[in-house]
């Protein structure tokens, strides 16, 4: 299984670009890459997941070497209502079962 | 609407009452799970089940039971509760089948053992 580390935590103020890093050093061949958000006192949200390169929606970018030993979510032009605890989680359902989160990041966008 | 439901999102009860949080989906999910989450270490994987009949273990599986008798309903157990069990836990559940990671979570349960 991939461990992931991010960083504890992240402020920000409104209208800025947030980047918020994953390292998962030991990602397998088929794991895929998926950040979720979580609001206090609710259950994490699926936002955006990807396997190489880019991907984009509506929330945000993902980020993702060619090694894949990393990946970047980009949310463009935060919200105070981005503040939230986002976590990089690093598998794949079908091919091992284990769906392990890591403690997360916290952000904090200021006004 | 689909929707992962947990029951009770709210409990107070006393060391060594037995209590079950219920957790039910009505998406036809085969993977249902469990975790706890707890201030500074995230969310941590009580069990999880592939389908029915089928459990294992997560990272944190002492102190709690599952069963998996129907495909909708993945019941967690607490048959002897202990304070160091007050938490938030929250059920999950999803699709196998070409599913790379996208988990369907219920509101949460919070849960105090005095």
């Amino acid at each position: 299984l991939a461990k992931t580390t991010q960083p504890i935590s992240m402020d920000s103020y409104e209208g800025q670009e947030v980047n918020i890093t994953c390292s998962h050093n030991n990602i397998a061949t088929n794991d895929y890459i998926t950040w979720y958000q979580q609001f206090p006192s609710q259950g994490p949200r699926f936002i955006i997941q990807g396997y190489k390169t880019k991907v984009t929606n509506e929330v945000a970018s993902l980020f993702i070497p060619a090694d894949r030993k990393s990946s970047t979510l980009s949310l463009p032009r935060v919200s105070l209502s981005d503040t939230a605890v986002y976590y990089c989680l690093v598998g794949a359902l079908y091919n091992n079962n284990d769906m392990r989160f890591g403690a997360g990041t916290r952000l904090t966008v200021k006004p | 609407e689909a929707q992962v439901t947990q029951n009770p999102r709210y409990l107070i009860t006393v060391t060594g009452k037995k209590l079950t949080v219920t957790c039910s989906q009505n998406m036809n999910h085969e993977y249902m799970s469990w975790y706890r989450q707890d201030p500074g270490l995230g969310l941590r994987q009580i069990y999880y089940s592939m389908n029915v009949e089928v459990t294992d273990k997560g990272d944190v599986p002492e102190g709690y039971k599952v069963s998996r008798k129907e495909k909708r309903n993945f019941p967690l157990i607490l048959e002897s509760p202990s304070p160091n069990q007050t938490s938030l836990y929250f059920c999950a559940s999803s699709l196998i089948q070409k599913n790379t990671g996208e988990l369907f979570f219920g509101e949460g349960s919070r849960l105090t053992v005095l």
